[in-house]
């Protein structure tokens, strides 16, 4: 079973449009971590957000926005009045607790691909 | 700072032949990642090293696969021989334990072979 699901496989808007990327994750774990990171055209992957299962408190960054809900296991992420700039692979992904000292694999989603049309 | 350096940054090779991709991780972390990208699979991750030290390889596709971490400025990943579906994105990925597995990622070598 997949931990990390992003039902979400492409999603095309028109600028200045708001839009909703979705990402639901399944762990056992009571101590987690949740990323968003971004694949512009170009390749890379950047980091844009982490955020502590312990710490519930949505976040705003700029027109960057994430909602994080244990109840329903899902950790959202808003992009408001979306821009051209914008059209990327969105991956959500999940870092579990392995405990003491030393960290955890990343479980990456499917990712899904932006397309904001000016 | 330099973030992580991946070279070669693309790679065309034929069939039967060996690869070899190098990483340098951003001085300091102690964690290094390596991860293939293909649209059938998404990102995978192959193998990661702590402190030098390998943790977890269960995502190596098989034997032709091998990586190394000779010291904590360089990995290298082996590909032996290389086969067609091979061809994929290369990422290497680096991290601090304090940073609760905050990666940051090279450019990615574009491997193609024939």
């Amino acid at each position: 079973a997949q931990k990390v699901t992003q039902a979400q496989t492409e999603i095309s808007v028109v600028e200045k449009e708001d839009v909703t990327l979705d990402c639901v994750y399944e762990t056992r774990d009571t101590t987690y971590y949740l990323f968003w990171y971004k694949q512009p055209p170009s390749g890379e992957l950047v980091f844009l957000i982490r955020r502590n299962s312990f710490d519930e408190q949505n976040e705003i960054s700029g027109r960057y926005s994430w909602n994080f809900q244990k109840s329903t296991s899902s950790f959202n992420f808003t992009i408001t009045a979306s821009q051209v700039v914008d059209s990327a692979v969105y991956f959500c992904a999940l870092s579990e607790d392995a405990g003491g000292s030393t960290l955890g694999r990343l479980y990456f989603g499917r990712g899904t691909q932006l397309t904001v049309w000016p | 700072d330099a973030g992580v350096i991946q070279s070669p940054r693309h790679e065309v090779t034929e069939m039967g032949q060996e690869v070899t991709l190098r990483c340098k991780p951003i001085s300091g972390h102690d964690y290094l990642f390596w991860y293939r990208q293909t649209m059938m699979r998404g990102l995978e991750l192959l193998i990661y090293f702590n402190n030098n030290v390998p943790i977890d390889d269960s995502g190596m596709p098989e034997d032709r696969f091998s990586a190394k971490m000779p010291n904590a400025s360089f990995s290298t990943l082996k590909i032996q021989p290389s086969e067609p579906r091979d061809s994929a994105v290369y990422f290497c990925a680096s991290s601090l334990l304090r940073s609760y597995n905050e990666q940051f990622f090279g450019p990615g070598t574009r491997l193609t072979v024939l």
